[in-house]
C-alpha cells in the first residue's frame, strides 16, 4: 500500500482565518513533505522533515507553520494567509530522506484564500 | 539556464501511438531519476524510477537514462485515453527533488 492521504480536500478560507491541512502515511516511512502546487506548474518543495525533524525549509514565509507530531502525521498551519497563496498543497513521503527516490505524494488540499 | 529542462508540449497523439517523452539535465550530480503522472486536480503518482543508464521495462512504460548525454525518457506503448495527464520527470538532489516543467499529454480517441 503506496497511500498518502491529506484532509481536507477542498479548503476555502479568509485571510484572517486559522487552518490546518493534515497529511497521514501508514508506510513507515521516516522522511515526509510539503510542497505547493500552481496551475500548470510543477510542485514546489517547501519543508522537509526528516525522522520527525524540520530538515529544510525553503525560506517559506511564517504564516505557513509545519509540525510533524509522529512518523506518520504531517501538519501544516495556516495564519493570515494571502490570495496569491491559493494553490494545490501536496503532501508527500519516503522512506528515508537521502536521495528520495520513492517519493509518494497524496492527492493534495486544494486551498482558496478569499 | 534550469537545471532540469522539459518541453511543456501538449503532445496530442492519436489512440494507440508511441509516446516519446523527454527531459535533459546539467547537473551531474543527480543519481535518481523519477517519472510521475499527474491528472488534472490530483496528486503526482510515480510511475518509475531509475538509477543507472539503461533501459528499465513495466507494463507498456519504459524509462531511459543516458548519463552521459544527461538524457532520460519515458516511452508509452499503445497508448490510451487514459493516459492523458501531464508527466513529470524529477531528478534526486540530496533530499530534495527536482523536478521538470511538466509535459501535458493528450490521446485521441
Amino acid at each position: 500500500d503506496t497511500e498518502v492521504t491529506q484532509t481536507p480536500k477542498h479548503l476555502v478560507m479568509g485571510m484572517t482565518n486559522k487552518k490546518s491541512l493534515k497529511c497521514e502515511q501508514h508506510m513507515g516511512h521516516r522522511a515526509m513533505y510539503w510542497y505547493k502546487q500552481k496551475a500548470k506548474k510543477p510542485p514546489e518543495l517547501m519543508f522537509v522533515y526528516s525522522y520527525e525533524k524540520l530538515s529544510i525549509n525553503e525560506s517559506v514565509p511564517s504564516r505557513f507553520s509545519p509540525e510533524c507530531p509522529n512518523s506518520s502525521l504531517l501538519n501544516l498551519h495556516l495564519h493570515a494567509l494571502q490570495p496569491e497563496d491559493s494553490a494545490l498543497y501536496l503532501c508527500a513521503s519516503s522512506v528515508q530522506g537521502g536521495q528520495p527516490r520513492e517519493q509518494y505524494f497524496g492527492p493534495g488540499t486544494r486551498l482558496t484564500v478569499t | 539556464q534550469k537545471e532540469v529542462e522539459q518541453d511543456p508540449g501538449p503532445l496530442s497523439v492519436p489512440e494507440g501511438a508511441i509516446v516519446s517523452l523527454n527531459c535533459t539535465y546539467s547537473n551531474s550530480a543527480f543519481q535518481y531519476f523519477m517519472w510521475y503522472r499527474q491528472y488534472s486536480r490530483k496528486g503526482p503518482e510515480l510511475l518509475m524510477y531509475t538509477y543507472s543508464s539503461g533501459n528499465k521495462e513495466d507494463g507498456r512504460f519504459t524509462a531511459q537514462v543516458d548519463k552521459s548525454s544527461k538524457y532520460i525518457s519515458l516511452f508509452i506503448r499503445d497508448s490510451q485515453p487514459s493516459d492523458s495527464a501531464t508527466y513529470l520527470c524529477a531528478m534526486t538532489a540530496g533530499n530534495k527533488l527536482v523536478f521538470g516543467a511538466g509535459t501535458i499529454l493528450r490521446v485521441k480517441s
